[in-house]
């Protein structure tokens, strides 16, 4: 069965903190992870990866796909209380192009 | 339109009634998903159109659940006889077709079933 798994599902951390997020997946012919931020009701777009190795980087967001690790990291720096959210990871795959997500991670940034 | 639009954003509904909820996808997105959340969970997917068709319904938890797209646009998400785990946000995204294509949802529809 399909699945992704993500990692811690929760931490808190006080501003400044720098954080990374896991996300773990078994999935059937893999096409991409994505990474989205949930603060209330949609989860809102964060990165797209496709292949191994390459940084994906966004102010001080960033992530990075390793795909014989079958796992995925997202790094916040200098955090602020603006990031604290739910963080889903979701992989597309599957036969019909599925997007399977994670439970999530709830982060939450402290003054 | 400019993004995924959700109708209604809240819905409360009694147990055994029906319920339908309207997604609006972006404009030439021919790829449309529909997930349910609930409190503490992760997205769980329900049923995935391209075009008109439904290319993977494997996701709806029985036949109390059904989605139309009539005309690949616009879909409806039915719920007959509602139940109070139905209670969920149900969350409407979609996407071109491809790999390579951006996933984006809407606000979403929040159903309680009292």
């Amino acid at each position: 069965e399909d699945k992704v798994v993500q990692s811690p599902l929760s931490l808190v951390v006080h501003e400044g903190d720098t954080v990374t997020l896991n996300c773990s997946y078994e999935v059937t012919n893999f096409r991409s992870l994505l990474w989205y931020k949930q603060e209330k009701k949609a989860p809102t777009f964060l990165f797209m990866l496709t292949s191994s190795g390459i940084e994906k980087k966004s102010g001080r967001l960033s992530s990075i796909l390793d795909k014989k690790e079958l796992s995925s990291i997202l790094n916040i720096t200098a955090t602020q209380t603006g990031d604290s959210a739910i963080y889903l990871c979701a992989v597309l795959g599957g036969a019909t192009n599925k997007l399977i997500f994670g439970t999530g991670t709830l982060l939450a940034v402290q003054p | 339109g400019a993004g995924v639009s959700q109708t209604p954003s809240n819905k409360v509904t009694e147990k055994g009634k029906y319920v339908e909820l309207r997604c609006d996808p972006i404009s030439g997105h021919t790829a449309l998903y529909w997930y349910r959340q609930s409190l503490g969970q992760g997205p769980e997917f329900l049923i995935y159109f391209q075009g008109t068709g439904a290319a993977d319904d494997s996701g709806l938890p029985n036949d109390r659940f059904f989605a139309v797209r009539p005309e690949g646009s616009v879909s409806t998400l039915k719920i007959q006889r509602t139940e109070r785990g139905d209670s969920a946000v149900y969350l409407c995204a979609s996407s071109l077709i491809g790999t390579g294509n951006t996933i984006y949802f809407g606000e979403g529809s929040w159903l309680t079933v009292v």
